[in-house]
């Protein structure tokens, strides 16, 4: 079956530009989490979903960052007024034991 | 919440050689995962440790749980330039994974 998929691969953006990254999860799953990885950095957790609802977004870096889950399945991660430091691989994973990650989107702020 | 420390940051390995790179946890764990991350890539789960003093193989790696649960290893034996990339362990903090920072391990051939 398919594995976790993330769009775009690739995002560059101007500082000050709202972005949105988009996660595929793997069917059925209803965990899903996002994480932020710097470059040689280890992993950065922001939020959780399970099923619609996030139980904890304290995670999420600043008020500028907000994601949301519809019909248990994709999720959005919405940055506003990028900032040159929000630059990074964003990943997505779902799976409710071992965690299945997605390719991720690499976001570059200029 | 639980934190989880690796060691070392980095290992530099000549290809045939073995090492052992380590996990430790500021409180008990019910499990502990590993993943791997090529270069470029995403991670990848590897394996999970449950029971006490638990140890599992994966050809030419050795993973072992602690007798308390708040320690793993990771032992490679031989290794190859395949092992190349960055290896995490994660345990339980309530509903989320807490990653350590990992170990990249570049190999010299």
């Amino acid at each position: 079956g398919a594995g976790v998929s993330q769009s775009p691969s690739n995002k560059v953006t101007e500082k000050g530009k709202d972005v949105e990254l988009r996660c595929d999860p793997i069917s059925g799953h209803t965990a899903l989490y996002w994480y932020r990885q710097s470059l040689g950095q280890g992993l950065e957790f922001l939020i959780y979903f399970q099923g619609n609802s996030a139980p904890d977004k304290s995670g999420l870096p600043s008020d500028r960052f907000s994601a949301e889950r519809t019909g248990g399945s994709v999720s959005t991660l919405t940055i506003q007024r990028t900032q040159q430091e929000d630059s990074a691989v964003y990943l997505c994973a779902s799976g409710e034991y071992e965690q299945y990650f997605g390719p991720g989107t690499r976001l570059t702020v200029t | 919440g639980q934190q989880v420390m690796q060691i070392p940051q980095y290992q530099h390995v000549q290809e045939g050689e073995d090492f052992t790179t380590y996990c430790n946890s500021s409180t008990t764990l019910s499990n502990i995962q590993w993943y791997k991350q090529r270069p470029g890539g995403h991670p990848v789960f590897l394996i999970q440790l449950v029971k006490s003093g638990e140890v599992k193989k994966q050809k030419r790696l050795t993973f072992q749980f602690g007798e308390a649960k708040k320690n793993s290893s990771l032992h490679i034996t031989a290794t190859q330039t395949t092992d190349v990339g960055t290896y995490f362990c994660a345990g339980p903090d309530d509903y989320k994974l807490s990653f350590g920072a990992g170990t990249t391990v570049t190999v010299r051939a």
